[in-house]
């Protein structure tokens, strides 16, 4: 079974640059997590989809961030324009149903970002 | 609001030693706790979880059992090797959301 894919792994960017990343969540997986995960810290939730609504985007700084996840499936994070705090490992995640707290998270490898 | 404190690392510790991590949680409701690992140049991937009061979790050697008392969720694995060197992060869920919280990770390096 294919995991939890993510691109790109790098990016490098200068600030006030936009940047965006892909994520393609584990085939049947209803739920899908953008987690941001600043260096030394645990990941901080940014925005939950449950198939292709939102459930949870109050740590979602909307004013530069945005996500979309238009068909279900894959999904898109997008920042523009982009700050020096934003530099950081952004991970997606996805789990079956999601919405019992009980299931698992399948974490990517995520895509590490450096804003100069 | 829902939070999760870890000890602080590095945890350093020689091969077949005993290893503890201490999770302790603030919730409201019944949370289901979770203890991630992070292996170096690799992505989370999940050791062990409890979802209910008195349950054990293990996987590895390695278990946690789910203290509502003490509202802790204590990481132990009674020999470690080199191999589990590693990043760990406990985690809760709560509501209905799914949504995990994580602790700020403990990093553990074991030596030969």
């Amino acid at each position: 079974e294919a995991g939890v894919a993510q691109s790109p792994r790098y990016k490098i960017i200068e600030k006030r640059q936009s940047v965006a990343f892909w994520c393609n969540p584990i085939s049947g997986h209803a739920t899908l997590y953008w987690y941001q995960q600043i260096l030394g810290q645990g990941p901080k939730l940014l925005i939950q989809f449950q198939n292709n609504g939102v459930v949870d985007d109050s740590q979602l700084p909307k004013d530069r961030f945005s996500a979309e996840r238009l068909k279900g499936v894959d999904s898109t994070l997008k920042i523009q324009p982009a700050k020096l705090e934003d530099s950081a490992v952004y991970l997606c995640a996805s789990s079956l149903v999601g919405t019992r707290g009980t299931d698992t998270q399948y974490f990517g490898p995520g895509t590490r970002l450096t804003v100069l | 609001g829902d939070s999760v404190t870890q000890m602080e690392g590095p945890v350093t510790l020689s091969e077949e030693a005993f290893l503890t991590i201490n999770c302790t949680y603030t919730a409201t409701g019944y949370p289901s706790l979770f203890w991630y690992v992070q292996y170096p140049g690799e992505g989370l991937q999940l050791l062990l979880k409890a979802t209910k009061a008195d349950d054990k979790g293990s996987n590895k050697g390695f278990e946690a059992t789910y203290r509502k008392e003490t509202t802790s969720f204590h990481l132990e694995k009674g020999s470690v090797q080199v191999s589990d060197s590693a990043v760990y992060f406990c985690a809760l869920s709560s509501g209905n959301t799914g949504k995990l919280i994580f602790g700020q990770g403990t990093t553990l390096q074991v030596k030969p």
